[in-house]
């Protein structure tokens, strides 16, 4: 999992501004995932990419987007329409017929 | 779509005594149930799974057993240490080499007493 990395490790932003959360893996993993995780709470799935150019909405994809350009890269916009952006943010990788996800460090989104 | 309960929320034992975690969950297509170990402000890390042709499956002093027909699924530490004091999340996926994303239980806090 080493190879999976989000930038930056903190963010804060002012309510009202869209924000892109980066995540890179150099695993040569086809499939790429968004998870929020709230205190207390397990991680629930945002949205999810199988190949390049295709994107599946997760359980809470309401007030998000993604893109999927290239293989290594799975950037996420949280925008002003999710009404609790404040979370930590998880990306995960696959690789390609197997199940295993691994995660990268994650990403702390403060919206004040 | 699938839901996965987990039971207890908190776990609190004795240096060397054994922790019981239990998950369950509702889709009865779902094939394959990994869990996860989280310290604090960490990525969670993937420490066993198991998938649904399987009963049981043991990892050192880490086994998770599978019962496909009540749909639950539970993971055991052994003589456990204070590393292995985490919060613990169980999950489920119908993936099957479908790379679908997971489905999450809210999490045991497992604390080791010394």
């Amino acid at each position: 999992d080493g190879g999976i990395t989000q930038s930056p490790k903190y963010l804060f932003r002012k309510e009202g501004q869209n924000v892109t959360l980066s995540c890179e893996q150099n695993l040569n993993h086809d499939a790429m995932y968004w998870y929020r995780q709230d205190p207390g709470q397990g991680l629930r799935l945002i949205y999810y990419s199988q190949i390049v150019n295709d994107f599946q909405k997760g359980d809470i994809a309401e007030g998000y987007s993604v893109s999927r350009e290239k293989k290594e890269s799975f950037p996420l916009t949280v925008t002003s329409a999710q009404k609790n952006p404040t979370a930590f943010y998880l990306c995960a990788s696959s690789p390609r017929d197997r199940s295993e996800q691994y995660f990268g460090p994650g990403t702390r989104l403060t919206v004040t | 779509g699938e839901n996965v309960e987990q039971h207890p929320s908190t776990l609190s034992v004795q240096e060397g005594d054994s922790a019981v975690i239990k998950c369950t969950y509702s889709d009865s297509a779902s094939n394959y149930f990994p869990w996860y170990k989280q310290e604090l402000g960490k990525r969670p890390q993937l420490i066993i799974d198991i998938r649904s042709n399987v009963g049981e499956k043991k990892d050192q002093r880490i086994a998770v057993t599978l019962n496909k027909t009540a749909k639950h699924f539970s993971l055991h530490i052994t003589e456990t240490q204070p590393e292995d004091s985490a919060v613990y999340f169980c999950a489920a996926s119908k993936s099957g080499g479908g790379a679908d994303g997971l489905t999450f239980g809210k999490g045991t806090h497992l604390i080791i007493q010394p």
